[in-house]
């Protein structure tokens, strides 16, 4: 059964450095997502990305996030400065179509620890 | 804007026993609603959901949850519970307006199973 995936499983980084989280979608999957879930609250949406650009973001997204498609495969999350809060387990998902009437998939998350 | 609360963090029950996971939404225009199951070291499973018509829908395991739109509730419910049901439940809405994609989640609910 297809599913996505997500590397490494857990990354731990100092406080201003750049990381990069890497998911691999379902492969006929046109729409990409990054959740995240701070240890204690909620599972939060950060991002939709279809066909090669933002569709949808929240507020925690602002620009020290960014979303790529590197090439047919990955769906990254870039973070170019982390803070101490943005220490959690990040989700990535992807659907088929947009919509809601479309399931979304879950990888397994990276759990994100910054120091 | 959506919130969903899930008012109970953890739920211990014994083993064929019945269980309600109970989870409550706002929202200023119609929704939809959905149940994920997320077992230890895994990635959010679609458990069930509920798009539109009859407002009681079933999942392939015996959970079942119903739409309550005058309570704006969507109650998890199994008659009898196994050991491998352990695991943590998020309720989850979308905008059924728009078709707006990200879900909005609930802080989660974990199922403990006892035999």
């Amino acid at each position: 059964e297809p599913e996505v995936t997500q590397t490494p499983s857990h990354q731990v980084t100092q406080m201003g450095q750049e990381v990069i989280l890497r998911c691999v979608p379902i492969s006929n999957h046109l729409y990409f997502y990054w959740y995240r879930q701070i240890l204690g609250q909620k599972v939060e949406f950060l991002v939709s990305f279809y066909n090669n650009e933002i569709s949808e973001k929240s507020e925690i997204f602002d620009d020290q996030f960014s979303v790529e498609r590197p090439d047919g495969s990955n769906f990254t999350l870039k973070i170019r400065s982390t803070k101490l809060e943005d220490s959690a387990m990040y989700f990535c998902a992807s659907s088929e179509l947009g919509g809601a009437l479309n399931e979304q998939f879950f990888g397994p998350g990276t759990r994100l620890t910054v120091l | 804007a959506q919130s969903v609360t899930q008012l109970d963090s953890q739920v211990p029950v014994f083993e064929e026993a019945p269980v309600e996971l109970r989870c409550n939404y706002s929202s200023s225009v119609s929704v939809y609603l959905f149940w994920y199951v997320q077992y230890p070291n895994q990635g959010l499973q679609l458990l069930l959901k509920y798009l539109s018509g009859s407002t009681l829908v079933e999942s392939i395991n015996g959970f079942e949850a119903e739409f309550n739109k005058s309570q704006t509730s969507f109650h998890l419910r199994k008659p009898s519970v196994h050991i491998s049901d352990t695991a943590e439940y998020f309720c989850a809405v979308s905008d059924g307006d728009t078709g707006r994609r990200a879900l909005t989640f609930g802080s989660g609910t974990r199922l403990q199973v006892q035999p």
